[in-house]
């Protein structure tokens, strides 16, 4: 089946430093991913949405300088937070979906910021 | 704007109770509808995927159904077991995004 991994799973940061998140799709060419971030005992809040070799469009409120998106290839996209703060601390979570099929999701990243 | 809403929004059963959980979705213009299954700390895993078109889906102990028009769906789980305690999420597919509820925290007590 369709494998979809993050990397790292999990990461603690110092206020102010950049943090990069990978995300891959491992077994198919994912011509759209999507980032996710869940905050405890809440549901999962689409970030933005990319397409490979686009920019990405972001969802209202969310923003882009902040939160850096390259989606370079069809099997890796990844999200930058810059100057991550303590309330960017986050379960980021990707997905990525083939040209027409159904997404596939990462398995999380836990981010941290001190 | 597509708004999905779960209910209960925690369940609490003893091991072999058959239960539902419910999702309801505002904009019945879904291209399909999928609950998901989410542990602690973890990703999700897709377990049932219904298209718009149809009425159910069936896997093992779990059965999903979706009345479009009504804007409902609802995941049944048979003879519960421990293992099943997790958090339950519903999404629809609306255009090209995924929407999700707020999801329903099933514990099942042994």
């Amino acid at each position: 089946g369709a494998v979809v991994s993050q990397h790292p799973s999990r990461v603690i940061c110092k206020s102010g430093t950049s943090v990069k998140i990978e995300c891959r799709s491992l077994d198919f060419q994912a011509t759209t991913m999507f980032w996710y971030r869940q905050f405890p005992k809440q549901s999962l809040m689409l970030m933005a949405t990319s397409n490979e070799g686009s920019k990405a469009t972001y969802e209202q409120g969310v923003e882009k300088d902040k939160f850096l998106i390259n989606h370079a290839s069809l099997t890796l996209s990844t999200l930058t937070v810059t100057s991550a703060h303590p309330e960017d601390s986050s379960f980021y979570i990707c997905s990525a979906r083939p040209y027409s099929g159904n997404q596939f999701f990462g398995p999380g990243t836990r981010l941290t910021v001190l | 704007k597509q708004e999905v809403t779960q209910i209960p929004a925690a369940l609490s059963v003893p091991e072999g109770e058959n239960l539902v959980l419910n999702c309801s979705f505002t904009d019945s213009a879904i291209y399909n509808l999928q609950w998901f299954r989410q542990d602690p700390g973890k990703g999700l895993t897709s377990l049932l995927l219904i298209q718009s078109s149809q009425r159910e889906q069936t896997s093992g102990r779990l059965n999903a159904s979706l009345d479009k028009s009504s804007g409902r769906s609802t995941l049944y789980i048979a003879a519960s077991q421990p293992g099943d305690s997790a958090t339950y999420l519903c999404a629809v597919r609306h255009g090209n995004k995924l929407v999700f509820g707020a999801g329903t925290i099933l514990r099942v007590k042994s």
